[in-house]
């Protein structure tokens, strides 16, 4: 079974802090993708990677950065964490074609 | 551009009865469309795809959903509702690039009551 594992599920962090969240997936899939959800917006896209250290903006990377140093981690960066970046927030990966497959999600809440 | 329209917010049945959960797209070309499910603290789960073959896709647990290009849609139905399908269901598009960008609609909570 494929595994897309987030470090956190439950997140706390003050204004203006550095936060990092992490993905690992364990199926050497090529594509990697930064999901936020929030309540009748569905999931918003915020960055994805096709390759290592190759990435692009979504949707929404407005405040956010990333980083994909090896194939298997992809992680989002808040640089200066706001309370609009209070929210749930999903890492997927997927090989080629076939659909992503979505990691349990991270709810980050800023304060 | 790809774009999906979930047509309820929140969608109620009884136990035993049918299911439907509406989504219509919109997209310039013949476009590949999911259904995912999601359960209250867990991820996302693909219930189905349409990919150009057949229209009627048929997934897990009991669901299925056909293509309808005439009217665009691509509706989500299950003969008869089990109280563990209460969750929230996306409709979702493919983008328009080679690496399977995604546009979600905006949900749809299914409630089943006993």
């Amino acid at each position: 079974d494929v595994k897309v594992t987030q470090s956190s599920r439950y997140l706390v962090k003050r204004t203006g802090e550095k936060v990092f969240l992490e993905c690992v997936q364990d199926m050497d899939h090529e594509n990697m993708f930064w999901y936020r959800q929030d309540p009748g917006l569905g999931l918003r896209l915020i960055y994805f990677s096709y390759d290592v250290k190759m990435k692009e903006k979504g949707d929404i990377p407005e405040g956010y950065s990333v980083s994909r140093e090896k194939k298997e981690r992809f992680s989002l960066i808040l640089e200066s964490a706001s309370t609009n970046q209070t929210s749930m927030y999903l890492c997927a990966s997927s090989l080629g074609g076939v659909s992503p497959y979505f990691g349990p999600g991270t709810r980050l809440t800023v304060t | 551009a790809q774009s999906v329209t979930q047509l309820d917010s929140h969608v109620s049945v009884s136990e035993g009865t049918p299911v439907l959960l509406r989504c219509n797209y919109s997209s310039s070309y013949s476009p590949s469309l999911f259904w995912y499910v999601q359960h209250p603290n867990k991820g996302l789960q693909l219930l189905l795809k349409y990919t150009s073959a057949a229209t009627l896709v048929k997934g897990i647990n009991g669901f299925e959903a056909e293509f309808k290009k005439s009217e665009t849609s691509f509706h989500l139905t299950k003969p008869s509702a089990h109280m563990s399908d209460a969750a929230e269901y996306f409709c979702v598009v493919s983008g328009n690039t080679g690496f399977q960008k995604l546009v979600f609609g905006t949900g749809t909570r299914l409630l089943v009551s006993p």
